[in-house]
C-alpha cells in the first residue's frame, strides 16, 4: 500500500526558501503524477505543482515565478521549493500522487510550516 | 483557471437525514473531471468521488455524484455521524488543478 510522508522545517524565516520533501514508500514513481497542495490555517485547499514520473511539471500560474517541483527516482522522493516567503504562506503542505486524467488519490498527512521571524 | 463555487458554505443537518452539495465552475469542466473530497479535522482530504459521479475505492455507496459541464453535486443519502466533515469539490480537467472553497457539514 503506497503511503507519502512530508519532511521539512516548522519553521521558515520571511523572504526565505521553503524545501520540503515527499517520501513515496510501497510502490513505484511512475506512471504517476506527484502534487503539491497547501491549505493555510481555517481554509480551502490550493494546487501549487507537480512533477510528472517523465520530470515535465506543471505550476499554479499564481505561484509560478516562486514554485518549483522536483524529482529524485532513486530515492523515491519528491520535492517543494517556494522562494521569497511571507506570512501568507504560512499552511500544512501536502504532497499527494495522482494517475493520468484523474485526481490525487493518495496523499500524505500534512506537514505545517510556519513564516514568522 | 477554473473557479469553483460550492454551497452552501455550511449545512446543518441531523444523522439520517439527506445531504445535497452544490459545486458551480465557472467554465465547463472538461469530460466532467470533477472530484469530491471529504476531510475531517487535523487529517488530509479523502478522496470521494472521481470524473463527477465515479465513487472511489472503499466510499460507502450512501455517497453519490451527479452533474455535468458546469454544475455539479455531491448527495450522501443517508448521513451517518461519521459524515460530519468538510467537502471539497475539485477539478482536473483544465490545468491548473483547481479546488472549490468547502462546505462544511455539521450536526444539527
Amino acid at each position: 500500500q503506497v503511503q507519502l510522508q512530508e519532511s521539512g522545517p516548522g519553521l521558515v524565516k520571511p523572504s526565505e526558501t521553503l524545501s520540503l520533501t515527499c517520501t513515496v514508500s510501497g510502490g513505484s514513481i511512475s506512471p504517476y503524477y506527484w502534487g503539491w497542495m497547501r491549505q493555510p490555517p481555517g481554509k480551502g485547499l490550493e494546487f501549487l505543482g507537480y512533477v510528472y514520473y517523465s520530470g515535465s511539471t506543471s505550476y499554479n500560474p499564481s505561484l509560478k515565478s516562486r514554485v518549483a517541483v522536483s524529482l529524485d527516482t532513486p530515492k523515491s522522493q519528491f520535492s517543494l521549493k517556494l522562494t521569497s516567503l511571507t506570512a501568507a504562506d504560512t499552511a500544512v503542505y501536502y504532497c499527494a500522487r495522482a494517475v493520468d486524467s484523474n485526481p490525487f488519490d493518495i496523499w500524505g498527512q500534512g506537514t505545517m510550516v510556519t513564516v514568522s521571524s | 483557471e477554473i473557479v469553483l463555487t460550492q454551497s452552501p458554505g455550511t449545512l446543518s443537518l441531523s444523522p439520517g437525514e439527506r445531504a445535497t452539495l452544490s459545486c458551480r465552475a465557472s467554465q465547463t469542466v472538461r469530460r466532467s473531471y470533477l472530484a469530491w473530497y471529504q476531510q475531517k479535522p487535523g487529517q488530509a482530504p479523502r478522496l470521494l468521488m472521481y470524473d463527477a459521479s465515479s465513487r472511489a475505492t472503499g466510499i460507502a455507496d450512501r455517497f453519490s455524484g451527479s452533474g455535468s459541464g458546469t454544475d455539479f453535486t455531491l448527495t450522501i443519502s443517508r448521513l451517518e455521524p461519521e459524515d460530519f466533515a468538510v467537502y471539497y469539490c475539485n477539478q482536473y480537467g483544465t490545468p491548473p488543478v483547481t479546488f472549490g472553497q468547502g462546505t462544511r457539514l455539521e450536526i444539527k
